[in-house]
């Protein structure tokens, strides 16, 4: 079965403190990692599909690399507006994407 | 362009009751999805369509029923709500096979079953 854990459930960070997200899963065949953010009473928003390890994408301060076991979005120096939740999900070629929890994350000005 | 909508956006039933939520796009995507999303849970798909007058099931379809007369729109019934279908319902379309293209969500429907 194809699992997708995200780490850490919630993060607050200072503006300006960098840090990471982790995705990792587990599924046989991996065809592609989407990461979404989610702002509260709202659908998620697109942000970055990896297709391959090694890749990364880059998008104003968020930066998604994946590996073979999981993806890291890295953070760099936070904006209050970069408050959300972050969720991860694999596609796999069977049905639709797989979504793990999310990670919610508080930049403090 | 409004991209994917949903209606209504609230709505609070009584056990036993039935109601049908609304979707609808207008990227011309050949794929739709239904999503429930609860607390600690994540997003977990319902049913889905890869076109016109085709639905197929997700993970958790119990309790619901879907359909896809036109391409535009995808419909998702509950025909008795029991209160474990109290969630937080996402609609969401794609051009391709999910792998292939992003998908783009609604604004979601907050439903109450009491």
């Amino acid at each position: 079965e194809d699992q997708v854990t995200q780490s850490p459930e919630a993060l607050r960070l200072q503006e300006g403190e960098s840090s990471s997200l982790n995705c990792s899963y587990t599924v046989s065949g991996l065809r592609g990692l989407f990461w979404y953010r989610q702002d509260p009473g709202k659908g998620p928003e697109f942000l970055f599909t990896l297709y391959s390890a090694g890749e990364e994408k880059e998008k104003e301060r968020l930066k998604a690399t994946l590996t073979k076991k999981e993806s890291f979005l890295h953070i760099t120096a936070p904006k209050p507006e970069d408050s959300a939740t972050y969720l991860c999900a694999v596609d796999t070629g069977r049905r639709a994407l797989t979504f793990g929890s999310g990670t919610r994350l508080q930049v403090q000005p | 362009n409004a991209g994917v909508t949903q209606t209504p956006k609230f709505r609070v039933l009584k056990t036993g009751q039935s109601m049908t939520l609304l979707c609808a796009q207008d990227m011309n995507h050949e794929y739709m999805y239904w999503y429930r999303q609860d607390p600690g849970m994540g997003l977990r798909l319902i049913h889905y369509s890869v076109g016109e007058g085709t639905t197929a099931k997700g993970e958790v379809p119990d309790g619901y029923n879907v359909s896809r007369l036109k391409k535009q729109n995808f419909l998702l019934g509950l025909e008795s709500a029991a209160p474990s279908q109290t969630s937080v319902y996402f609609c969401a379309s794609s051009q391709q096979t999910s792998g292939r293209s992003e998908q783009y969500f609604g604004p979601g429907t907050r439903l109450t079953v009491t």
